[in-house]
């Protein structure tokens, strides 16, 4: 079972700022199948990033995704009112689907 | 446009049975993945499991298995998630979600249903 730990927890940053969020995966995840996610409160996920590093349709480039392997990153090069949110790294590659914890990024 | 419409909210009592449904349009239906999520309150995202409703293949996640059945109805585009006996640990939202590319297994989910909110208490 592959594990995604993310880190911090929650993320305390203002706007303008760059924000760089960690996936850890207990294992190699194969092939890169690994993706992020956006959820605002009262929101469905969003999908912004997938193969590590390959932006959805309509992402802005803000967003960017990088790393393989074991560990992955997801950076925010300059927090939008609109980011603030939890943010979720996601395995596709086995049929567990694993999710990580969450990070979560607040207004300082 | 491409949607996912999920059923209503439901409030059921523990023992009871629940089959709710995730009705896809815009799409060729029956050629897209097509999986489900628990959003427990005020927690993280957990992948249940997801159906290709071409041939009806399903794949659990195996803190699934045997806890719900997935199923889908490819004549009617519309793909279901139920439970034999709920449980009050089951209460959560329920996303059903499609898989980004028409047949590709190893791909993310894009596009999401609304959510259906599943309270079980006595």
């Amino acid at each position: 079972e592959i594990v995604l730990t993310q880190s911090p927890g929650t993320l305390s940053l203002s706007p303008g700022e760059r924000a760089t969020l960690s996936c850890r995966a207990s294992q190699s995840v194969d092939n890169n199948y690994l993706a992020w996610y956006q959820q605002k409160p009262g929101q469905t996920p969003r999908l912004l990033i997938y193969g590590a590093s390959s932006r959805a349709t309509g992402i802005p480039n803000r967003f960017s995704g990088s790393g393989s392997g074991t560990d992955f990153t997801l950076t925010i090069s300059r927090l939008e009112p609109e980011d603030f949110a939890v943010y979720y790294c996601q395995q596709y590659y086995t049929s567990r689907g694993t999710f990580g914890q969450g990070t979560k990024v607040e207004i300082k | 446009e491409v949607q996912l419409v999920q059923s209503g909210a439901e409030v059921k009592k523990p023992g009871e049975a629940l089959k709710i449904s995730c009705k896809g349009s815009g799409y060729s239906f029956a050629t897209y993945w097509i999986g489900w999520v628990r959003q427990m309150p005020g927690k993280g995202l957990e992948w249940m499991g997801i159906i290709y409703p071409g041939d009806s293949d399903t794949k659990y996640s195996p803190s699934f298995q045997g806890q719900v059945t997935i199923s889908a109805d490819k004549s009617i585009s519309t793909a279901y998630l139920q439970w034999s006996t709920l449980k009050a640990s089951d209460t959560a939202m329920y996303y059903c979600a499609r898989r980004m590319t028409p047949g590709g297994y190893f791909y993310p989910v894009d596009v999401w249903g609304q959510g259906t909110t599943v309270t079980v208490s006595s």
